[in-house]
């Protein structure tokens, strides 16, 4: 059984600071990593992709991934309050049908 | 504007009263796949399509049929539903049947079965 697991949150941090989220999975063989956005009752929007180890940057957002020790975060700097969502890494291992979902994390980015 | 649609967008019904939620891509997707999502649960993928007449089960197919006759639709069929196929169905595409693509999702269906 594919894993990918989330912390559930809920994660709560400051206007105008740093919020990491982290993300682990089971199968060493997975090639594709994704981070989604969820607004409450919304479908997932597609923030962040990543293939390779290391960092990927897109604006306020970085991607981070590490193969070896099969974690991936997300950072999103100077956080604002409509951040405030639940963020889902999904994993895509083996072939396309295979994208695994964690539960997500709760992010609360206070005024 | 490219998008995945999905309709009806909620639909409240009884137990064993066939039923259709339709799904359409207008970006010439190769990849489409239909997702539930429940509190606790996460997203779980029900059915997927690779391309036309081409689908296959995903990990919580019970319940559920799938057809992919053309390529921009997939339509997600309930034969009998039953209250516990209460949740919230999205359906997704993707450009490529690779790992590398990404999916995009519809807006989301929200079924309820009494």
């Amino acid at each position: 059984q594919k894993e990918v697991e989330q912390n559930s949150g809920p994660l709560s941090v400051p206007e105008g600071a740093i919020a990491s989220l982290n993300c682990t999975y089971s199968d060493r063989g997975s090639q594709s990593f994704f981070w989604y956005r969820q607004y409450s009752g919304k479908s997932p929007e597609l923030i962040m992709s990543i293939y390779s180890n290391g960092d990927k940057e897109d604006g306020r957002f970085t991607a981070q991934l590490n193969k070896a020790s099969q974690y991936v975060s997300l950072l999103i700097r100077d956080s604002q309050p409509s951040d405030s969502a639940t963020y889902l890494c999904a994993v895509n291992s083996g072939s396309a049908r295979q994208l695994t979902f964690g539960s997500g994390t709760q992010l609360t980015v206070l005024p | 504007e490219a998008q995945v649609t999905q309709n009806p967008r909620y639909l409240i019904t009884v137990t064993g009263k066939k039923l259709t939620v339709t799904c359409s891509q207008n970006m010439n997707h190769e990849y489409m796949s239909w997702y539930r999502q429940d509190p606790g649960l996460g997203l779980r993928q029900i059915y997927y399509s690779m391309n036309v007449e081409v689908t296959d089960k995903g990990d919580v197919p019970e319940g559920y049929k799938v057809s992919r006759k053309e390529k921009r639709n997939f339509p997600l069929i309930l034969e009998s539903p039953s209250p516990n196929q209460t949740s919230l169905y999205f359906c997704a595409s993707s450009p490529r049947t690779s790992v590398y693509y990404e999916q995009y999702f519809g807006p989301g269906t929200r079924l309820t079965v009494t």
